[in-house]
């Protein structure tokens, strides 16, 4: 149950989009489309911004969006904005039926 | 509304045991399977353990399996982990989550507590 591997950290302007890339496996990120990344600020509890790689729950701006290909899955945030600053976390359905997050990134809007 | 309570949470001594509490409200209770999730002080996120719905099935990270167990009481809308045999890396914010994945693929967690800290330590 290695982590997924993440970028430490990404960062951009206002206004700007950035990507924050998440790899796995063919054991879970590559064979499962149950990919997720949750927005975690200090002190709060994670919130799902998308599920199932690329859907996005009620209330979630469409600046947020998912893809995937092979072992790994991507967010992008278009138009940041200086309250998308926060640590970013993908988490992936295993062939163990576990799951396991990434190990986080950390998002500075400049 | 849907609301999540961690409680039992504090400082224990290493190889000791601790057992948390997370009280649903707001929701069906038995339509819903339920995770453990934790965060290290300065340390990401790492998923812990889910009982399925019906509590037919429960499935641990491997860092924890063998010392914690997860189970569900429906008669009082609570899920616990019992944590034993604890040491200094389990020190951390103990999040309970719903899933809200409809395949079981544990894809959707929209509903999270406010956490309860953990400290092991002498």
């Amino acid at each position: 149950q290695s982590a997924l591997t993440q970028p430490p950290s990404v960062s951009g302007s206002p206004g700007q989009s950035v990507t924050i890339s998440c790899t796995g496996t063919s054991s879970d990120v590559g064979s499962y489309n149950s990919v997720s990344w949750y927005q975690k600020s200090p002190g709060t509890a994670p919130k799902l911004i998308i599920y199932d790689v690329s859907n996005r729950p009620s209330g979630v701006p469409d600046r947020f969006s998912g893809s995937k290909s092979g072992n790994t899955a991507s967010l992008t945030i278009s138009g940041l904005q200086a309250e998308d600053e926060a640590d970013y976390y993908c988490t992936s359905y295993t062939s163990s039926s576990t799951l396991v997050f990434g190990g986080g990134t950390k998002l500075t809007v400049l | 509304q849907v609301q999540l309570v961690e409680s039992g949470g504090g400082v224990v001594q290493p190889g000791r045991s601790l057992r948390l509490s997370c009280a649903a409200s707001g929701f069906t209770f038995n339509n819903h399977g339920m995770h453990w999730v934790r965060q290290a002080p300065g340390k990401g996120l790492e998923w812990v353990a889910v009982i399925w719905y019906d509590g037919s099935k429960t499935y641990y990270a491997d860092s924890v399996r063998g010392r914690f167990t997860i189970s569900r009481d429906s008669s009082k809308n609570t899920v616990y982990l019992q944590m034993n045999s604890l040491r200094a890396e389990d020190t951390g914010v103990y999040y309970c989550a719903r899933d809200d994945d409809t395949n079981s693929q544990y894809s959707k967690f929209e509903y999270w507590g406010q956490g309860t800290l953990v400290t092991v330590s002498s």
